[in-house]
């Protein structure tokens, strides 16, 4: 079983629209998590680190339940400039160490 | 330079040749990272190195694959006899210990194995 496990989608949707994403992770030992954002033939970037307590930036809002080892993406009023793939990461250590990443949710946000 | 920079962008080689891929990573990141992403994947670790030893060698594939960081900055990985499986993105991050945990990664070197 994969470390970090995502719906590879493709999840399409029109401008203006919600969106959410979901990943699970397999080993309760994994304290630090984030979402990357990587665009067609280009490198992963970071979009935003999950604290347990859920963190918001902007449109975007990341969820994190330990009990259910889950994390999640919410993206609300879709722009075109959203699409892209977006991945999930996991990571044992609180600050480094290997960093585990679910294969990608593809996100295409039509006008 | 400001990001993490890799050499070659894209590089072709035949099947049982050797190859050598470079990372730059930012001045001063002591951690760094090689992965290798296939299409439709997520990135794949192969090794992360904290300053100039290897601290977790357990992703690279078999002992075709090697890589080294001698002064504790630039990254060399280096694949022996290349077969076709090993055709991927080979992408290189590097993270700041005392600023968090953001992999800032390089643009990757795409490996084609003809």
């Amino acid at each position: 079983r994969k470390e970090v496990e995502q719906d590879p989608g493709p999840f399409n949707v029109p401008e203006g629209a919600t969106v959410a994403f979901n990943c699970t992770y397999s080993n309760s030992a994994s304290q630090s998590f984030f979402w990357y954002r990587q665009d067609c033939r280009k490198e992963p970037k970071l979009l935003m680190s999950v604290y347990s307590s859920g963190n918001e930036d902007g449109r975007f809002t990341a969820q994190l339940n330990r009990a259910s080892q889950y994390i999640s993406l919410l993206i609300r009023d879709s722009k075109l400039s959203d699409s892209a793939t977006y991945l999930c990461v996991a990571n044992r250590g609180s600050t480094l160490g290997r960093l585990y990443f679910g294969r990608g949710t593809q996100l295409t946000v039509w006008p | 330079g400001a990001g993490v920079s890799q050499t070659p962008s894209n590089k072709v080689t035949e099947k049982g040749k050797y190859v050598e891929l470079r990372c730059d990573p930012i001045s001063g990141h002591t951690a760094l990272y090689w992965y290798r992403q296939s299409l439709g994947q997520g990135p794949e670790f192969l090794i992360y190195f904290q300053g100039t030893g290897a601290a977790d060698d357990s992703g690279l594939p078999n002992d075709r694959f090697f890589a080294v960081r001698p002064e504790g900055s630039v990254s060399t990985l280096k694949i022996q006899r290349t077969e076709r499986g090993d055709s991927a993105v080979y992408l290189c991050a590097s993270i700041a210990r005392d600023r968090g945990t953001e992999a800032f990664f390089g643009q990757g070197t795409r490996l084609t194995v003809v």
